[in-house]
């Protein structure tokens, strides 16, 4: 089974806080994405990457970055973080190739005060 | 306009019964489609491919219209474990390749 394993479930951060969320797949897939989802508005996609030290930037990256150091792992980093980034963050992988299937971690239920 | 449409619903209705879900996207360009399917305070899990020719799995079937450029997803005898919130997904060429959500339809399926 793959198994996407996103580091934390619940965050609590303060206004202006540097965040940080880890999301480590191990099924060697070369495709990882961040979305966000908030009610109403579906899952939108903040940066992906399709190598190692690759990023792309989604339809919403403003106030966030990504890093990409190891093909395993794909690192969502918020600099500043703002109230308006209260959500829910989900990371997902995929391997390459037409069909794409994505597969996501459980969720991270960001709250910024 | 979005890429992706979906009813929001909610949709209730008993156990047992037929309901179908339809999705529309707008982009000429989508090549592939799916349905995922998202429990409550879970991830998108996928639940099936929707190909040209319609697909069926168990009690589930998936129907691909191109030239009205919308998806749908029959669910017969429904189940109370059917209760999630259904994303109609869309994937499409643009050079490189780009996944749209739609924004998910709820489903509650009562006794």
């Amino acid at each position: 089974d793959v198994k996407v394993t996103q580091s934390s479930r619940y965050l609590v951060k303060r206004t202006g806080e540097k965040v940080f969320l880890e999301c480590v797949q191990d099924m060697d897939h070369e495709n990882m994405f961040w979305y966000r989802q908030d009610p109403g508005l579906g899952l939108r996609l903040i940066y992906f990457s399709y190598d190692v030290k690759m990023k792309e930037k989604g339809d919403i990256p403003e106030g966030y970055s990504v890093s990409r150091e190891k093909k395993e792992r794909f690192s969502l980093i918020l600099e500043s973080a703002s109230t308006n980034q209260t959500s829910m963050y989900l990371c997902a992988s995929s391997p390459s190739g037409a069909k794409n299937i994505q597969y996501f971690g459980a969720g991270t239920r960001l709250s910024v005060l | 306009r979005k890429e992706v449409e979906q009813d929001p619903g909610p949709f209730n209705v008993p156990e047992g019964a037929t309901v179908a879900f339809n999705c529309t996207y707008s982009n000429s360009a989508s090549q592939s489609f799916f349905w995922y399917r998202q429990d409550c305070r879970k991830e998108p899990k996928l639940l099936m491919s929707v190909y040209s020719s319609g697909n069926e799995d168990g009690r589930f079937t998936a129907q691909l219209n191109r030239a009205s450029q919308y998806i749908s997803l029959l669910i017969r005898d429904s189940k109370l474990s059917d209760s999630a919130t259904y994303l109609c997904v869309v994937r499409i060429n643009t050079g490189g390749f780009k996944t749209i959500f739609g924004a998910g339809t709820r489903l509650f399926v009562k006794a």
